[in-house]
């Protein structure tokens, strides 16, 4: 069975300056997607990022990134410019290709300091 | 339509009680999602539509548990005689497919159930 492990229950960051959140995930599928979820305090589940396992360019929206590592199968967030709105728990979500489940990891809890 | 929404928001039971949820996906989704989370956990897949038809069940689906999607689309979800060990977030998710498979699915609010 697929596993995806966030290794840091929680991380924080000054407001403006960058972070990094760690993802592995274990499978010996070849076609899958990872994601990055953002769920803030008391309201729903947002996707951050998306990843096709299949592309080797590293995917990127506005001040999010991913460090996309095939082979060692890590998939990093890499926040830049932090803002205070970025405080939230964050997901790491694994989707296997012909299947509709998202598989997420425990989530790393990012508190942003003004 | 503003997003994928649930109801009831919170729901207090006591054990042996049975327990309904309801949810109401983003208007032109076909794909309906059912996850659990647990404090401190990652929301955990239970079931999923596409339409009506409920085409994936996870094995934390008890016999307890059933889950319905009558017209394509709204869905409930039902607990019978719920036990403490339910208490959990109930998560809602929507998607649409084009062809085979849906990139993104937007989550709601969520339903959270203590079971006394």
């Amino acid at each position: 069975a697929q596993t995806v492990t966030q290794s840091q229950p929680e991380m924080s960051v000054q407001e403006a300056e960058t972070v990094t959140l760690s993802c592995t995930y274990d499978t010996s599928e070849s076609d899958y997607y990872l994601f990055w979820y953002k769920q803030p305090p008391s309201r729903q589940m947002i996707l951050v990022i998306r990843q096709e396992a299949y592309k080797q360019q590293n995917a990127t929206e506005n001040r999010f990134s991913v460090n996309f590592q095939k082979a060692a199968k890590s998939f990093s967030l890499k926040i830049s410019d932090s803002q205070l709105g970025d405080a939230a728990m964050y997901f790491c979500a694994y989707n296997q290709g012909g299947s509709e489940k998202l598989v997420f990891g425990k989530g790393t809890k990012l508190t942003v300091n003004p | 339509d503003t997003g994928v929404s649930q109801d009831p928001r919170h729901k207090i039971t006591k054990r042996g009680q049975n327990v309904t949820f309801r949810c109401d996906p983003i208007s032109e989704h076909n794909r309906l999602y059912w996850y659990r989370q647990t404090l401190g956990q990652g929301p955990e897949f239970l079931t999923y539509f596409q339409n009506e038809a409920q085409l994936e069940k996870s094995r934390l689906l008890s016999d307890r548990f059933s889950a319905e999607r009558p017209k394509g689309s709204f869905s409930t979800l039902e607990i019978q005689r719920t036990e403490q060990g339910d208490s959990a977030m109930y998560l809602c998710a929507s998607s649409l497919a084009l062809g085979q498979r849906s990139y993104e699915q937007y989550f709601g609010p969520g339903t959270r159930l203590t079971v006394t």
